[in-house]
Protein backbone atom coordinates (compact mmCIF):
# COMPACT_ATOMS: atom_id res chain seq x y z
CA UNK A 1 0.00 0.00 0.00
CA UNK A 2 1.49 3.71 -0.62
CA UNK A 3 0.30 4.64 2.47
CA UNK A 4 -1.93 7.81 2.98
CA UNK A 5 -2.08 9.80 0.21
CA UNK A 6 -2.47 13.69 0.47
CA UNK A 7 -2.26 17.09 -2.21
CA UNK A 8 -0.96 19.69 -2.37
CA UNK A 9 2.01 19.06 -0.79
CA UNK A 10 2.35 22.72 -0.76
CA UNK A 11 -0.53 25.21 -1.15
CA UNK A 12 0.03 29.48 -1.28
CA UNK A 13 -2.96 31.09 -1.29
CA UNK A 14 -4.22 35.01 -0.67
CA UNK A 15 -6.66 35.95 2.05
CA UNK A 16 -10.01 35.10 1.14
CA UNK A 17 -9.29 32.28 -1.18
CA UNK A 18 -10.76 28.77 -1.13
CA UNK A 19 -8.60 26.36 -0.27
CA UNK A 20 -9.33 22.75 -0.60
CA UNK A 21 -7.14 19.92 0.53
CA UNK A 22 -7.29 16.33 -0.29
CA UNK A 23 -6.83 13.18 1.58
CA UNK A 24 -6.64 9.56 0.54
CA UNK A 25 -6.81 6.89 3.76
CA UNK A 26 -4.95 3.58 3.33
CA UNK A 27 -7.63 0.92 1.97
CA UNK A 28 -9.31 -0.76 4.51
CA UNK A 29 -8.92 1.65 6.76
CA UNK A 30 -12.51 2.88 8.76
CA UNK A 31 -11.32 5.57 11.09
CA UNK A 32 -10.07 9.19 9.01
CA UNK A 33 -8.58 11.98 10.78
CA UNK A 34 -7.71 15.55 10.18
CA UNK A 35 -4.75 17.32 12.28
CA UNK A 36 -3.24 20.87 11.98
CA UNK A 37 0.40 21.60 13.40
CA UNK A 38 1.12 24.81 14.30
CA UNK A 39 4.21 26.02 16.31
CA UNK A 40 2.21 27.86 18.83
CA UNK A 41 -0.29 25.14 19.69
CA UNK A 42 1.28 22.12 18.64
CA UNK A 43 -0.49 19.34 16.90
CA UNK A 44 -4.42 19.94 16.75
CA UNK A 45 -7.24 16.92 16.37
CA UNK A 46 -9.94 18.84 13.98
CA UNK A 47 -12.22 16.25 13.20
CA UNK A 48 -12.44 12.56 12.88
CA UNK A 49 -14.53 10.63 10.75
CA UNK A 50 -15.80 6.67 11.36
CA UNK A 51 -16.90 4.75 8.17
CA UNK A 52 -17.32 8.34 6.14
CA UNK A 53 -19.85 9.81 8.88
CA UNK A 54 -18.44 12.59 10.77
CA UNK A 55 -18.20 11.72 14.23
CA UNK A 56 -16.59 14.44 16.12
CA UNK A 57 -15.52 17.80 14.68
CA UNK A 58 -15.12 19.81 17.59
CA UNK A 59 -11.88 20.70 16.80
CA UNK A 60 -13.24 22.42 13.80
CA UNK A 61 -11.94 26.32 14.95
CA UNK A 62 -14.85 28.04 13.02
CA UNK A 63 -17.50 27.75 10.20
CA UNK A 64 -14.74 28.39 7.89
CA UNK A 65 -13.71 25.30 8.15
CA UNK A 66 -15.80 21.54 6.46
CA UNK A 67 -14.45 18.58 6.07
CA UNK A 68 -16.49 15.52 3.65
CA UNK A 69 -16.24 11.89 3.52
CA UNK A 70 -18.22 11.02 -0.06
CA UNK A 71 -16.52 7.34 -0.07
CA UNK A 72 -13.90 5.56 1.84
CA UNK A 73 -10.96 6.47 -0.20
CA UNK A 74 -11.46 10.25 -0.18
CA UNK A 75 -11.82 12.79 2.03
CA UNK A 76 -11.59 17.00 1.71
CA UNK A 77 -10.89 20.05 4.01
CA UNK A 78 -12.19 22.75 2.86
CA UNK A 79 -11.10 26.38 4.27
CA UNK A 80 -13.38 29.41 2.95
CA UNK A 81 -12.70 32.41 2.98
CA UNK A 82 -9.27 31.66 4.19
CA UNK A 83 -7.04 34.09 6.85
CA UNK A 84 -3.19 34.40 7.41
CA UNK A 85 -4.06 32.21 10.89
CA UNK A 86 -4.78 29.40 9.17
CA UNK A 87 -1.25 28.90 8.20
CA UNK A 88 -0.41 25.90 9.49
CA UNK A 89 1.09 22.20 8.21
CA UNK A 90 -2.73 20.12 7.96
CA UNK A 91 -2.37 16.64 8.63
CA UNK A 92 -4.52 13.29 7.08
CA UNK A 93 -3.90 9.98 9.22
CA UNK A 94 -5.87 6.74 9.38
CA UNK A 95 -6.21 3.71 11.41
CA UNK A 96 -8.25 0.35 10.99
CA UNK A 97 -9.93 1.20 14.62
CA UNK A 98 -9.95 3.42 17.19
CA UNK A 99 -8.13 2.96 20.61
CA UNK A 100 -5.37 0.58 20.53
CA UNK A 101 -4.72 0.84 16.72
CA UNK A 102 -1.37 3.09 15.10
CA UNK A 103 -2.46 6.47 13.24
CA UNK A 104 -0.77 6.33 10.04
CA UNK A 105 -0.18 9.89 8.77
CA UNK A 106 -0.03 11.15 5.63
CA UNK A 107 3.19 13.56 4.49
CA UNK A 108 0.76 16.87 5.31
CA UNK A 109 -0.01 19.98 3.52
CA UNK A 110 2.10 22.84 4.34
CA UNK A 111 -0.40 25.96 4.07
CA UNK A 112 0.60 29.24 3.44
CA UNK A 113 -2.02 31.96 3.59
CA UNK A 114 -0.90 35.77 2.46
CA UNK B 1 -11.04 13.66 30.32
CA UNK B 2 -7.30 12.35 29.45
CA UNK B 3 -4.20 14.79 28.95
CA UNK B 4 -0.52 14.27 28.08
CA UNK B 5 2.11 16.68 29.25
CA UNK B 6 5.76 15.95 27.92
CA UNK B 7 8.37 17.52 30.21
CA UNK B 8 11.05 19.70 27.90
CA UNK B 9 10.03 21.16 24.72
CA UNK B 10 13.66 20.69 23.53
CA UNK B 11 16.10 17.98 24.87
CA UNK B 12 19.65 17.70 23.44
CA UNK B 13 21.97 15.05 24.15
CA UNK B 14 25.54 13.74 22.48
CA UNK B 15 25.67 10.84 19.69
CA UNK B 16 26.16 7.70 22.05
CA UNK B 17 24.50 9.25 25.03
CA UNK B 18 21.30 8.02 26.86
CA UNK B 19 18.56 9.02 25.42
CA UNK B 20 15.57 10.41 28.07
CA UNK B 21 12.20 12.07 27.08
CA UNK B 22 9.71 12.11 29.66
CA UNK B 23 5.80 11.43 29.04
CA UNK B 24 2.81 11.56 31.59
CA UNK B 25 -0.36 12.02 31.09
CA UNK B 26 -3.27 11.72 33.49
CA UNK B 27 -6.42 8.92 32.67
CA UNK B 28 -9.13 7.96 34.87
CA UNK B 29 -9.18 4.72 33.59
CA UNK B 30 -5.92 2.56 32.41
CA UNK B 31 -4.86 3.76 28.82
CA UNK B 32 -3.42 2.95 25.66
CA UNK B 33 -0.02 4.69 25.39
CA UNK B 34 2.04 5.68 22.27
CA UNK B 35 4.95 7.29 20.84
CA UNK B 36 5.28 8.51 17.62
CA UNK B 37 8.47 10.48 15.56
CA UNK B 38 8.02 12.86 13.24
CA UNK B 39 11.37 13.85 11.03
CA UNK B 40 11.64 16.95 9.51
CA UNK B 41 8.99 17.70 6.75
CA UNK B 42 7.30 14.54 7.03
CA UNK B 43 4.17 13.24 8.69
CA UNK B 44 4.21 11.01 12.60
CA UNK B 45 5.03 7.51 12.66
CA UNK B 46 4.69 4.74 15.29
CA UNK B 47 7.58 4.13 17.59
CA UNK B 48 5.94 2.17 20.28
CA UNK B 49 2.98 1.11 21.91
CA UNK B 50 1.29 0.33 25.28
CA UNK B 51 -1.98 -1.55 25.28
CA UNK B 52 -1.88 -4.46 27.95
CA UNK B 53 0.69 -6.43 29.11
CA UNK B 54 4.51 -6.26 29.73
CA UNK B 55 4.74 -2.70 31.02
CA UNK B 56 8.41 -2.59 29.11
CA UNK B 57 7.62 -1.93 25.50
CA UNK B 58 10.54 -2.04 23.10
CA UNK B 59 10.17 -0.15 19.37
CA UNK B 60 11.79 0.66 16.25
CA UNK B 61 15.28 1.82 16.29
CA UNK B 62 16.70 0.96 19.41
CA UNK B 63 13.98 2.69 21.44
CA UNK B 64 11.93 1.52 24.34
CA UNK B 65 9.52 2.64 27.31
CA UNK B 66 8.05 1.81 30.30
CA UNK B 67 4.20 1.93 31.26
CA UNK B 68 4.38 3.24 35.06
CA UNK B 69 1.33 3.44 36.49
CA UNK B 70 2.00 4.51 40.03
CA UNK B 71 3.73 7.08 38.06
CA UNK B 72 1.44 8.14 36.15
CA UNK B 73 4.44 7.96 33.43
CA UNK B 74 5.63 6.43 30.24
CA UNK B 75 9.14 7.66 29.46
CA UNK B 76 10.80 6.96 26.21
CA UNK B 77 14.84 5.93 26.40
CA UNK B 78 17.55 4.51 23.69
CA UNK B 79 21.07 3.74 25.52
CA UNK B 80 22.99 5.18 22.57
CA UNK B 81 21.63 8.06 20.57
CA UNK B 82 22.69 8.57 17.05
CA UNK B 83 22.73 11.40 14.90
CA UNK B 84 19.68 10.09 12.84
CA UNK B 85 17.60 10.00 15.58
CA UNK B 86 17.09 13.85 15.49
CA UNK B 87 13.58 14.24 15.16
CA UNK B 88 10.57 15.47 16.78
CA UNK B 89 8.91 12.66 19.25
CA UNK B 90 5.33 12.96 20.27
CA UNK B 91 3.52 10.90 23.31
CA UNK B 92 0.14 10.47 22.93
CA UNK B 93 -2.77 8.46 25.07
CA UNK B 94 -5.86 6.82 24.64
CA UNK B 95 -8.63 6.89 27.55
CA UNK B 96 -10.06 3.16 27.17
CA UNK B 97 -13.60 5.07 28.99
CA UNK B 98 -13.83 7.70 26.52
CA UNK B 99 -13.84 7.93 23.08
CA UNK B 100 -10.53 6.19 22.39
CA UNK B 101 -9.03 8.91 19.88
CA UNK B 102 -5.50 9.57 21.28
CA UNK B 103 -4.61 12.42 22.91
CA UNK B 104 -1.22 14.06 21.85
CA UNK B 105 1.16 15.79 23.81
CA UNK B 106 3.16 19.16 22.51
CA UNK B 107 6.40 17.26 21.19
CA UNK B 108 9.85 17.28 21.91
CA UNK B 109 12.58 18.28 20.18
CA UNK B 110 15.58 15.66 20.43
CA UNK B 111 18.65 17.49 19.19
CA UNK B 112 21.91 15.33 18.71
CA UNK B 113 25.24 17.23 18.87
CA UNK B 114 28.25 14.48 17.17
Amino acid sequence: DAGVIQSPRHEVTEMGQEVTLRCKPISGHDYLFWYRQTMMRGLELLIYFNNNVPIDDSGMPEDRFSAKMPNASFSTLKIQPSEPRDSAVYFCASSLQRGTDTQYFGPGTRLTVL
Amino acid sequence: AQSVTQLGSHVSVSEGALVLLRCNYSSSVPPYLFWYVQYPNQGLQLLLKYTTGATLVKGINGFEAEFKKSETSFHLTKPSAHMSDAAEYFCAVSDQGGSYIPTFGRGTSLIVHP
